[in-house]
């Protein structure tokens, strides 16, 4: 198993430009989660899912999108990124039976 | 779910043990008491959990007071590689709650000494 996957590894942008983070996982995990983490802090939640079709807003949400098509893909998308979200990005997931969560390496985004 | 306090950094001395302390004083009934951690910018990484009982795994161990207003996680014997940032986080794991939402704090960096 490769686990959770993330691309890309880096990423820079313009204000205002668009981009989508992919995240992955080849575990059957029905629940997935993004979140970011800026410097010296802890992780924040931005959105979640319960399973395919079903998402839902985390703790920061705002200027994110995201969709759950299927089981294992939870892209995250910037509209039209800002400065602001200058951070780095992790996708998790689990499975509802077990209680560990299953992080990727991360992305870490500069917007300039 | 609870909120939790943890002291900024610790240092401990490798080949020793690393107790690190999280108060959580108003803990809930039915919220569980995880640590997770994160190397140098990894993604964070599980290490325990638990609810009333102490637990003990392969990495560490989780004593929890009897009142659950605090908990400490032990490692036994550090290492250099233990160096990293430790969350402790309370939470309702149960049914429609076991979601994976996690609300991480600022947690402790634990600094291992040679």
């Amino acid at each position: 198993n490769a686990g959770v996957t993330q691309t890309p590894k880096f990423q820079v942008l313009k204000t205002g430009q668009s981009m989508t983070l992919q995240c992955a996982q080849d575990m059957n995990h029905e629940y997935m989660s993004w979140y970011r983490q800026d410097p010296g802090m802890g992780l924040r939640l931005i959105h979640y899912s319960v399973g395919a079709g079903i998402t839902d807003q985390g703790e920061v949400p705002n200027g994110y999108n995201v969709s759950r098509s299927t089981t294992e893909d939870f892209p995250l998308r910037l509209l039209s990124a800002a400065p602001s979200q200058t951070s780095v990005y992790f996708c998790a997931s689990k499975s509802p039976q077990v209680n560990e969560q299953y992080f990727g390496p991360g992305t870490r985004l500069t917007v300039t | 779910d609870a909120k939790t306090t943890q002291p900024p950094s610790m240092d401990c001395a490798e080949g020793r043990a690393a107790n690190l302390p999280c108060n959580h004083s108003t803990i809930s009934g039915n919220e569980y008491v995880y640590w997770y951690r994160q190397i140098h910018s990894q993604g964070p990484q599980y290490i325990i959990h638990g609810l009333k009982n102490n637990e003990t795994n392969e990495m560490a161990s989780l004593i929890i007071t009897e009142d659950r207003k605090s908990s400490t996680l032990i490692l036994p014997h550090a290492t250099l590689r233990d160096t990293a940032v430790y969350y402790c986080i309370v939470r309702v794991i149960h049914g429609s709650s076991n979601t994976g939402k996690l609300i991480f704090g600022q947690g402790t960096t634990l600094q291992v000494k040679p």
